[in-house]
């Protein structure tokens, strides 16, 4: 069956411009959560979505960042106004359950001149 | 000069090895941990997991140990091979407020050498 896809795979930006990334979650998955991934380092927590429950945005960095989840599938991440520290791999997973194992996409890599 | 934030720790060794990563996390309270591998240009793969009843559990070619008491973790690769290189992370799960989020180690680099 088809993993969690991630798109666009890659994406230069300019500073200040918005940008749009989307993941596509294994059917039936009800967690989803998106990660932020900097170079050589470990994973750092965005948002989580569990079936219709409030997401948990705790780990937002800033209100330039907001994600969507629609009809309980899709997700899109959203950036305003990007900044240089923007530039990252972000990376999306998607689970079962709260707890059941997470199954990551390839990621779309962020770069903002 | 480099960053210091570039350099993972890094662990090499000789094809047909066993190979230990070590994992310390940081909140007592966690009660499900994950040992993820990722290869360049991939995302994370699980590998195996751990609850906090347990203190070891086996896959394929892979064993996980936890000491609760002081809070570390190992992800032990018998018969290391090439294929084997990547970048490893634990995961610590706990549930504030009653969502699990994962918070990851920094991860460390396998180099396996043919």
């Amino acid at each position: 069956g088809a993993g969690v896809s991630q798109s666009p795979s890659n994406k230069v930006t300019e500073k200040g411009k918005d940008v749009e990334l989307r993941c596509d979650p294994i059917s039936g998955h009800t967690a989803l959560y998106w990660y932020r991934q900097s170079l050589g380092q470990g994973l750092e927590f965005l948002i989580y979505f569990q079936g219709n429950s409030a997401p948990d945005k705790s780990g937002l960095p800033s209100d330039r960042f907001s994600a969507e989840r629609t009809g309980g599938s899709v997700s899109t991440l959203t950036i305003q106004r990007t900044q240089q520290e923007d530039s990252a791999v972000y990376l999306c997973a998607s689970s079962l359950g709260q707890l059941g194992t997470q199954y990551f996409g390839p990621g779309t890599r962020l770069l903002v001149l | 000069g480099e960053s210091v934030g570039l350099h993972l720790p890094t662990l090499s060794v000789q094809e047909g090895d066993n190979s230990i990563i070590n994992c310390a996390y940081s909140n007592s309270a966690s009660d499900y941990f994950i040992w993820y591998k990722q290869e360049s240009g991939k995302g994370p793969q699980f590998i195996i997991d751990i609850r906090s009843n347990m203190d070891k559990r086996q896959g394929q070619r892979v064993t996980v140990l936890l000491n609760k008491t002081v809070k570390h973790l190992s992800l032990q690769i018998a018969a290391t091979q090439p294929g084997d290189s990547a970048v490893y992370f634990c995961a610590e799960n706990r549930a504030p407020g009653g969502s699990y989020i994962p918070t990851f180690g920094r991860g460390t680099s396998l180099i396996v050498h043919p």
